[in-house]
């Protein structure tokens, strides 16, 4: 059964520092891998996608990666700002799955204070 | 910018009422979901379609239906509303490519008493 896990499942920091969410997951064949950022009372906004021969991409603060050998990723959110409290779900695609049915995790609740 | 509309952002139904969710974009994208979201749970599919009039059942369709007459319009139907279907919905749309993203509304939060 595909399964997409991610920790922590909640993160409290302080403004200015760096945070790190994992996702580790057993979907197979892999296609590609997308962070969404989902801000209380809204729905989800994709951050970035990860394909099968990316290791590294950035989007602004948000820097994700991938291991596609050991099947985890991460992303990694540098000089955290008050806006960056959310929830942060990884979603994981097979070969030949529409998005729509991705595997999604249970997301990371992300808090950040002043 | 792709603009999902979800018609309602809280409604309160009683047990045993038809339900009517509506979702519309804006952007002409074949593809439309609908999914259900839960504490503990992450986002669940409960329908999807990827054309006008066609439909596929999710990983959790039991109790719930769905019409496309329109492409832009995606609407989920509580045939007979229950308790354990009290819950967030978010509707989706993408274009019919591999890796485009999902585009989201903001959800319906459906209280059923």
């Amino acid at each position: 059964k595909n399964q997409v896990e991610q920790s922590p499942q909640s993160l409290i920091i302080l403004e200015g520092k760096n945070c790190t969410l994992q996702c580790n997951y057993t979907v197979s064949p892999f296609s590609n891998l997308r962070w969404y950022k989902q801000d209380t009372g809204r729905g989800p906004v994709s951050l970035t996608i990860m394909t099968f021969s990316e290791n590294t991409k950035s989007n602004g603060r948000y820097t994700a990666t991938l291991d596609a050998d050991t099947k985890q990723s991460s992303l990694h959110i540098t000089a955290s700002q008050l806006s960056d409290s959310a929830s942060y779900i990884c979603v994981v695609s097979g070969v030949g799955t529409n998005a729509g049915k991705s595997t999604f995790g249970d997301g990371t609740t992300l808090t950040v204070k002043p | 910018d792709v603009k999902v509309t979800q018609s309602s952002r809280y409604l309160v139904k009683r047990t045993g009422e038809k339900v009517f969710l509506e979702c519309v974009q804006d952007m002409d994208h074949e593809n439309m979901f609908w999914y259900r979201q839960d504490p503990g749970l992450g986002l669940r599919l409960i329908y999807f379609s990827y054309d006008v009039k066609m439909k596929e059942k999710g990983d959790i369709p039991e109790g719930y239906s769905v019409s496309r007459e329109k492409k832009e319009r995606f609407s989920l139907i509580l045939e007979s509303a229950s308790t354990n279907q009290t819950s967030m919905y978010l509707c989706a749309s993408k274009v019919y490519r591999v890796n485009s993203p999902l585009h989201f509304g903001n959800g319906t939060r459906l209280t059923v008493t």
